[in-house]
């Protein structure tokens, strides 16, 4: 069965600490990996996917097959960062279009 | 920038009613999707649409529910018999190839009494 752990359901810091926002995830397969945000009053939308590599927003997310995680990084979080953040695999192939399976989310307060 | 809009943005509706949850995707996109969230409780993906069939749905997509898309624009999500459990926020996305960004709606909040 497709499983998606965000073991934090509260992450605080203060401005300019680092933040690591922890996702583990079983899946058969090779999933595609995406990191999705809500902030306040806001649709969800995505922050970063695994196969492009990108940093946005400061934010990286690396991806360690063996251990099957996929832990969101920022190294000096700022106040606008406070959102809800999900871990998302996706799997395509076989009988799969892009189905994501959401984690819990991980609702991150950045202090001033 | 094209978003994706969904309404209404809040139905209240009694048990055993009919509703149907409206979106219109991005125009370009070619994949459609439902989502649902449950107050406090994590957001579950219901079906996928693509080709103007049903590719894939999950267990909670059961023959209560049903999916639309009557006129190459408009994406509709139908709940034949509504009960109790199916109150939560809707979300329609749609993206223009899999495994791509799925830009999502704002949601429509379901409430059934």
């Amino acid at each position: 069965a497709q499983r998606v752990t965000q073991p934090e359901k509260l992450l605080s810091v203060f401005k300019g600490a680092p933040v690591e926002l922890k996702c583990n995830y079983s899946y058969s397969g090779s999933p595609e990996l995406f990191w999705y945000v809500q902030y306040s009053r806001q649709r969800l939308q995505l922050l970063l996917r695994h196969i492009s590599r990108e940093s946005i927003k400061g934010f990286t997310a690396d991806l360690n097959k063996g251990e099957t995680s996929f832990h969101l990084k920022k190294p000096f979080a700022q106040e606008e960062d406070s959102a809800m953040y999900y871990c998302a695999p996706s799997k395509t192939g076989g009988t799969s279009y892009g189905k994501l399976t959401f984690g819990q989310g991980t609702i991150l307060t950045v202090h001033p | 920038e094209p978003e994706v809009t969904q309404t209404p943005s809040h139905q209240v509706t009694q048990m055993g009613q009919e509703v149907i949850l409206r979106c219109v995707p991005i125009s370009n996109h070619l994949y459609f999707y439902w989502y649902r969230q449950i107050l406090g409780q994590k957001v579950e993906f219901l079906v996928s649409f693509y080709n103007n069939e049903i590719s894939e749905k999950s267990e909670i997509f059961d023959d209560q529910f049903s999916v639309e898309r009557p006129d190459g624009s408009n994406f509709t999500l139908k709940i034949r018999s509504t009960k109790l459990e199916d109150s939560a926020m809707y979300f329609c996305a749609s993206s223009r190839d899999l495994n791509y960004e799925q830009y999502f709606g704002p949601g429509t909040r379901l409430t059934v009494t």
